[in-house]
């Protein structure tokens, strides 16, 4: 059974680059049966797709996060990350990591809130 | 990519069936899921594949999808059942989510 853990600085100032982790445990991050994606959820608003990444390092982004955004794997530490840079207000919110198998995200990690405030 | 239209709300009573449109340029052509969100949890993955149950997912819960429109169903809802559900498809390798819907049991 997979599980995920999110990690990140919880509180960040607008303009600072926002770095997240997501470990995986009960499986390989370079297991070819799935790949990995990132969710967030501002507070009061629907789920949006950030971006995934394959096993292979192909990624696949949201148009229109895609110029702040960089998503990578680290099969050494079985964990893939995000990073966004320049960040504003618009980008406070609960952070999810998910495997995408059968065409679905299907377990999510407890998310990570991210606060954008100076 | 084309975007996936949601009721903003469904209210059904104990016991009854509730039905969660999700509407979609050709969205019959493509694979949808379904995902069920309660405050403070992350989300829970109902249906994929359209139809298909994840393991621990009950009976109650099924799904279809054909032409531009997929329907998430509930058979004799219950009071735990209240939550967002959002629907979710794939424009190539892009994520598509729905803007959700709150099912409220009164």
């Amino acid at each position: 059974q997979l599980q995920l853990q999110e990690s990140g600085p919880g509180l960040l100032k607008p303009s600072e680059t926002l770095s997240l982790t997501c470990i995986v445990s009960g499986g390989s991050i370079i297991d070819s049966s799935f790949y990995w994606g990132w969710i967030r959820q501002p507070p009061g608003k629907g789920l949006e797709w950030i971006g995934s990444v394959y096993y292979s390092g192909t990624t696949y982004y949201n148009p229109s996060l895609k110029s702040r955004v960089t998503i990578s794997a680290d099969a050494s530490k079985n964990q893939f990350s995000l990073r966004l840079t320049s960040v504003t207000a618009a980008d406070t919110a609960v952070y999810y990591c998910s495997p995408v198998i059968g065409n679905a995200f299907e377990t999510w990690g407890p998310g990570t809130m991210l606060t954008v405030s100076s | 990519s084309f975007d996936l239209s949601q009721p903003p709300s469904v209210s059904v009573s104990p016991g009854q069936t509730a039905s969660i449109s999700c509407s979609g340029d050709k969205l019959g052509d493509t694979f949808a899921s379904w995902y069920q969100h309660k405050p403070g949890q992350s989300p829970v993955l109902v249906i994929y594949h359209d139809y298909k149950r994840p393991s621990g997912i009950p009976e109650r819960f099924s799904g279809s999808n054909s032409g531009n429109t997929a329907t998430l169903t509930i058979s004799g809802t219950q009071a735990m059942d209240e939550a967002d559900y959002y629907c979710q498809a794939w424009d190539s390798d892009i994520a598509i989510f729905g803007g959700g819907t709150k099912l409220t049991v009164l």
